[in-house]
């Protein structure tokens, strides 16, 4: 069964400074997402990461999978007030579409 | 634009009512779509797998009789939350995959239900 854990939980930071959050997961995960959520808010799709090595980048983000540590990160650059909101990674298996979650990094980027 | 549809957005209700939230999938079809809930602050947990034109499958410790799935066009799921109580408030969020899109899902907009 895939469990996955992110840590942070909860992390405060400045604008402009670096961080990381990291997923690790359980068993081998054919794919490891990554979600955003505003409060109230549905899912916003960040990355789709498929396989060993991958990188995708999309302006202050990047994210990063090893599988073999099975580990992914999503790391913020420069982070800004925008960029304030909860973070999801997720894995699935087996091929399957169904979706098995962290628990959620909730980032606060202060002025 | 969005890609899937959800509603309502929010809904209010009695003990002991039911209520219907529907998830469309736009400009294309879905065989499979995905019910997840979400408590506050908490992580979203899958409920249920619809699949259209047969049984939906549920995840262990779901109640199917209390969460009926119906899917019946490739474009729409519907999640009736039967005989409501205070304990099913909770944010219901459904999935779906676009063919075209690649490896991405995408969800609907989510519905708070709040039963009083």
């Amino acid at each position: 069964e895939l469990k996955v854990e992110q840590n942070p939980l909860f992390l405060s930071m400045q604008e402009g400074k670096n961080y990381t959050i990291y997923c690790n997961y359980s068993t081998t995960s054919d794919r490891l997402y990554w979600y955003r959520q505003d409060p109230g808010k549905s899912l916003e799709s960040l990355f789709v990461l498929l396989s060993n090595g991958a990188v995708k980048q999309e302006g202050r983000l990047m994210a990063s999978l090893d599988t073999k540590a099975r580990l992914s990160t999503l790391h913020i650059t420069a982070a800004v007030h925008d960029l304030s909101a909860t973070y999801f990674c997720a894995g699935s298996q087996g091929g399957s579409e169904k979706l098995v979650f962290g628990k959620g990094t909730k980032l606060t980027v202060n002025p | 634009g969005a890609v899937v549809s959800q509603h309502p957005s929010w809904v209010i209700c009695k003990s002991g009512t039911s209520v219907k939230i529907e998830c469309r999938s736009l400009d294309f079809q879905a065989t499979t779509m995905f019910w997840y809930r979400q408590f506050p602050k908490q992580s979203l947990m899958l409920m249920a797998t619809s699949n259209e034109g047969s049984k939906a499958t549920y995840e262990q410790g779901v109640e199917k009789d209390k969460f009926l799935i119906n899917h019946a066009s490739l474009t729409l799921s519907t999640l009736t939350v039967t005989s409501a109580h205070p304990e099913d408030s909770s944010f219901y969020i459904c999935s779906v995959r676009a063919v075209t899109s690649g490896e991405k899902l995408f969800f609907g907009s989510g519905t708070q239900l709040s039963v009083l």
